[in-house]
């Protein structure tokens, strides 16, 4: 039983490389969305998607890509890291926008020197 | 100001005790409300819905007031198990579908 699985789970960068968070769902879901998490600031979306090949941006966009080749599959690349993209990252599906469900991975951790 | 806002706590409680969290939210067109709850360096799980009736889940009950706009969560008989992070969840769809997270109201429950 899969659900949404993340990875890397820990990853140290150096400012001005970049690196992409992977993330797969096996629940067929059509809506899928990537947050990062930071400390009194709550959940922050970054980018979404409501199905293959359709994706948007977020409240924090800015520093990142996305694409959505597939249902399964919604990568999350960094383009060139700066400090202030250390964060806790979780990527997330759920059957629609709305529903009562929003099903998490288990958070990747990056830092970023 | 936030858009929903929570008491980052902590709350530290007895086993057994009774505690409540309130979630205050400022769009009165916010349309759907959850609790979840987040364990320690581990993903967010949805608690329960809040239904405009209030509903109960065991020890878990949630209600909603629309016209203070905040949502509650009253955990009954506190266990050392619900030590954990409870999120407030709200939905709307103006100007574009939104979900809004809460920072979170921290609670340790003590043996």
């Amino acid at each position: 039983n899969a659900g949404v699985t993340q990875t890397p789970k820990f990853q140290v960068l150096k400012t001005g490389q970049s690196m992409t968070l992977q993330c797969a769902q096996d629940m067929n879901h059509e809506y899928m969305s990537w947050y990062r998490q930071d400390p009194g600031m709550g959940l922050r979306l970054i980018h979404y998607s409501v199905g293959a090949g359709i994706t948007d941006q977020g409240e924090v966009p800015n520093g990142y890509n996305v694409s959505r080749s597939t249902t399964e599959d919604f990568p999350l690349r960094l383009l060139s890291a700066a400090p202030s993209q250390t964060s806790v990252y979780f990527c997330a599906s759920s059957y629609a926008q709305g529903v009562n469900t929003i099903y998490f991975g288990e958070g990747s951790w990056l830092t970023v020197v | 100001r936030k858009e929903v806002e929570q008491d980052p706590g902590p709350f530290n409680v007895p086993e057994g005790a009774t505690v409540a969290f309130n979630c205050t939210y400022s769009n009165s067109a916010s349309q759907s409300f959850f609790w979840y709850r987040q364990d320690c360096r581990k993903e967010p799980k949805l608690l329960m819905s809040v239904y405009s009736s209030g509903n109960e889940d065991g020890r878990f009950t949630a209600q909603l007031n629309r016209a203070s706009q905040y949502i509650s969560l009253l955990i009954r008989d506190s266990k050392l198990s619900d030590s954990a992070t409870y999120l407030c969840v709200v939905n709307r769809n103006t100007g574009g579908f939104k979900t809004i997270f809460g920072a979170g109201t921290r609670l340790f429950v003590k043996a």
